[in-house]
Order: structure tokens, then C-alpha cells, then sequence
């Protein structure tokens, strides 16, 4: 199960952190991912991180605003986003693995508005 | 990146087989065997239905499957019944070691 958490309201140029924490499954043994959506839209994935951290990707508009992490130990993964812009709007999921999706969390809803 | 090419819509009766297209480019669809199906009904968390272009979740119905051909992906779904309609999205793994997703096609069981 993963279970996501952090997000709200937010003005443009703020920041937020994301939470998601996982449960059930061995958790440091897989990549874990960032995928969003806004309401009624598509999907558009975000980052991915290695199980062990070493490696990181970035969707090119989240690269230099966005920072993914995790904590093993806490069975808990991150998404730091800064310079938030209007466009950034939409529900954010975490979900197992990187060329396929195979576990979702329920989402958060990230809302930047002044 | 551009997004994957889906039709917006498609509709069939229960009982009946449809396919959803999925175009892309030789650097993701076309490229790599990372080509994976969602299935997504409203205000839910998306569900892996097809990953590696054709293979099955375990729980997933095996009426449905996937193919590709060159740069397009396909998801068919035979036996349509009333539960499957919902949103379905492909993703594909692209040559920038990112992924991609389709812009989403609505399907409606008649």
C-alpha cells in the first residue's frame, strides 16, 4: 500500500514537500516513482529514484524545480518542489517502479493559487 | 517528450472486442519493449493492466492484451462488459530514460 501526503494550497513561486509511504512489500527493494494528473487530464510522469538512491530522473519540467528522495529506513519516499508555477496544479501519485507502474497510491492534491 | 497519440474515444457493446491505438516514435514505443496499459475509472488511482507490451498483472482478466507493431501500441479488449468502461492511458519507456505517457482514451460500453 502506498499512501501519499503534503499536499494543499500553495502561491506561485512557493514550495512544498511530498510525502508517500509505503507499507506491505519490501520497499528498498524497488524504484519508486512520481506520476501526476491534472483533474480530468492525462497522466504525466514526474521523477523516478533507484531503489538504493543512486539515480535520479526528471521529466524536463520538473528538472532544477523538483527534487526526489527516499528514506529506506522509513519506508518513505519525497518529492521537494520549489518555484511552484499555476501549472504545477494537479493530483500527484507515487507508484512502484519506473518502465512500468504496477502499485499506485491514492494521490494528493498540490493546488498553487494566490 | 510529446505525449503518445491516442484516440480520444471509442465506444462498443457488451460482448463485443475493441482496440485502443497507441502511436509514438522509435525513440520510446518503437524503441523498447516498456510499453504498459492503464485503466483508470473516475476519481480512482490508476491500474496496471498490460506492461511489457503484452504481459498481464497477475488478477488482470485475460481478455485483455496487448501488441505493438513499429512505432504503435495496441490494447484490445474482447468480451467488452459494462465494468471495463473507463479512462485508459499507454506509457512507454523513451530513450531519455523518462517516460511517456498517452494523452488517455474514454471508452464507453454501449
Amino acid at each position: 500500500q502506498l499512501l501519499e501526503s503534503g499536499g494543499g494550497l500553495v502561491q506561485p513561486g512557493g514550495s512544498l514537500r511530498l510525502s508517500c509511504e509505503a507499507s506491505g512489500f519490501a520497499f528498498s527493494d524497488y524504484a519508486m516513482s512520481w506520476v501526476r494528473q491534472i483533474p480530468g487530464k492525462g497522466l504525466e510522469w514526474v521523477s523516478v529514484i533507484s531503489d538504493n538512491s543512486d539515480k535520479t530522473y526528471y521529466a524536463d519540467f520538473a528538472t532544477g524545480r523538483f527534487s526526489i528522495s527516499r528514506d529506506n529506513s522509513k519506508n518513505t519516499l519525497y518529492l521537494q518542489m520549489n518555484t511552484l508555477r499555476a501549472e504545477d496544479m494537479a493530483i500527484y501519485y507515487c507508484a512502484t517502479n519506473f518502465r512500468y507502474f504496477d502499485q499506485w497510491g491514492q494521490g494528493t492534491l498540490v493546488t498553487v493559487s494566490s | 517528450q510529446s505525449a503518445l497519440t491516442q484516440p480520444a474515444s471509442v465506444s462498443g457493446s457488451p460482448g463485443q472486442s475493441i482496440t485502443i491505438s497507441c502511436t509514438g516514435t522509435s525513440s520510446d514505443v518503437g524503441g523498447y519493449n516498456h510499453v504498459s496499459w492503464y485503466q483508470q475509472h473516475p476519481g480512482k488511482a490508476p491500474k496496471l493492466m498490460i506492461y511489457g507490451v503484452s504481459d498481464r498483472p497477475s488478477g488482470v482478466s485475460d481478455r485483455f492484451s496487448g501488441s505493438k507493431s513499429g512505432n504503435t501500441a495496441s490494447l484490445t479488449i474482447s468480451g467488452l462488459q459494462t465494468e471495463d468502461e473507463g479512462d485508459y492511458f499507454c506509457s512507454s519507456f523513451t530513450s531519455g530514460s523518462t517516460v511517456v505517457f498517452g494523452g488517455g482514451t474514454k471508452l464507453t460500453v454501449l
